[in-house]
């Protein structure tokens, strides 16, 4: 059964970088036609999807965030990882990983989420 | 950039009750719509992707249909473990979200 979990700060200090790393079992990151992507939700309950990448190391990014994300992938892990720059209160969230069907448009599973709070 | 909106935003019903959650789209761009449920504290599950087909482990009550602008998410006969938040997804984009309550 695939399974994904994201670690990493809980705490980021504005203007700093936000780094995640999403861990995948049960299956390899490299099989298949399916991504994987990084969404975020707002305390609010808005959710935000950030961008994917794929086993090859391509990836999409959403234009809102895209100056800002770095996704990378390291195939002999198991991980993908998020970078997000300069970060401010904003950008404060519940950030998940999940696998991605490009073709079909779906997110799932997802991974249990981490909270990120941007504070001084 | 595409926009979903949800209708109702909140919603409250008792067990046993038919509900349904709309969501169109401001463009009829794809075909393909996917719902979710997400739990207080927990992550969003998929429940229906491609606007109908029920994910394995979904309870046949869940439903969906729809294309072009306007899909519909129906629980044919509310149960108690059905609260929680829905949303729909399309091209990478977020409804806004229906929060569901049983009475």
């Amino acid at each position: 059964q695939l399974q994904l979990q994201e670690s990493g700060p809980g705490l980021v200090r504005p203007s700093e970088t936000l780094s995640l790393t999403c861990t995948v079992s049960g299956d390899s990151i490299s099989s298949g036609r399916y991504y994987w992507s990084w969404i975020r939700q707002y305390p609010e309950e808005g959710l935000e999807w950030i961008g994917y990448i794929y086993y090859s190391g391509s990836t999409h990014y959403n234009p809102s965030l895209e100056s800002r994300v770095t996704i990378s992938i390291d195939t002999s892990k198991n991980q993908f990882s998020l970078k997000m720059y300069s970060v401010t209160a904003a950008d404060t969230a519940t950030y998940f990983c999940a696998h991605t069907d490009p073709i079909e448009d779906w997110f799932d599973p997802w991974g249990q989420g981490t909270l990120v709070t941007v504070s001084s | 950039d595409i926009q979903l909106t949800q209708s109702p935003s909140f919603l409250s019903a008792s067990v046993g009750d038919r509900v349904s959650i709309t969501c169109r789209a401001s463009q009829g761009i794809s075909s393909y719509l996917a719902w979710y449920q997400q739990k207080p504290g927990k992550a969003p599950k998929l429940l229906i992707s491609a606007a109908s087909t029920l994910q394995s482990g979904v309870p046949s009550r869940f439903s969906g249909s729809g294309s072009g602008t306007e899909f519909t998410l129906t629980i044919s006969s509310l149960q108690p473990d059905d609260f929680g938040t829905y949303y729909c997804q399309q091209l990478k984009t977020f409804g806004q979200g229906t929060k569901l309550e049983i009475k």
